[in-house]
């Protein structure tokens, strides 16, 4: 089953971007790219997911290699709200989820 | 309000007694699935359920049980715990196809097992 890695924790600056990384080196072609996150005491929650083009919506947007080997989730204006473990997340056509190691976000006012 | 609903919260018990944590959704979702969160560890999958009378083992099945007999609930069942079941569990549920639907997650039940 492919795997994902990410780093364990990255800083970010209140209202700067911040780019969450993912490295998935062994993807199959049917694997989607999902992205959660987890505010402490709750459960994970959807962000955004894609294929192969890159994807946008109110939250974030994922932009994806061209070779789908890595992907990174883009957090236009972090907020304090956005501090959170972000998981990058393979699901094939099977749906059995595999999920990765996440990074925990810290944004600093 | 769409959710996902958990029960209990917390729950305390001794090794050998079986339990049951309920999982219900108010969505009409056709994909449910359990997972167990540790730490280091992160988030993996016990088990999920593509419809009514329909599931499969995840990556971490061994001691569970699973049901599916209405779409609304998928119960968790441990029929003896034992201590390194002690975990927080997460039920979720998906509309379609997990891979191309968000997966909407419960708020997670605090087991320990003395």
């Amino acid at each position: 089953d492919a795997k994902t890695t990410q780093p364990n924790s990255m800083e970010s600056n209140e209202e700067e971007p911040v780019h969450l990384p993912c490295n998935h080196s062994t993807i199959s072609g049917t694997d989607y790219i999902h992205w959660y996150r987890q505010l402490p005491s709750q459960g994970p929650e959807y962000v955004i997911h894609g294929l192969t083009s890159n994807v946008n919506n109110r939250m974030a947007s994922l932009a994806i290699a061209e070779d789908r080997k890595s992907s990174t989730l883009i957090l236009h204006r972090a907020t304090l709200r956005d501090a959170a473990v972000y998981y990058c997340i393979l699901v094939g056509a099977t749906n059995k989820l595999i999920f990765g190691t996440g990074t925990l976000l810290a944004v600093q006012p | 309000e769409a959710q996902v609903t958990q029960n209990p919260r917390y729950l305390i018990t001794v090794t050998g007694k079986k339990l049951t944590v309920t999982c219900s959704q108010n969505m009409n979702h056709e994909y449910m699935s359990w997972y167990r969160q540790d730490p280091g560890l992160g988030l993996r999958q016990i088990y999920y359920s593509m419809n009514v009378e329909v599931t499969d083992k995840g990556d971490v099945p061994e001691g569970y049980k699973v049901s599916r007999k209405e779409k609304r609930n998928f119960p968790l069942i441990l029929e003896s715990p034992s201590p390194n079941q002690t975990s927080l569990y997460f039920c979720a549920s998906s509309f379609g196809r997990v891979y191309n639907s968000p997966l909407h997650f419960g708020n997670g039940t605090r087991l320990t097992v003395t």
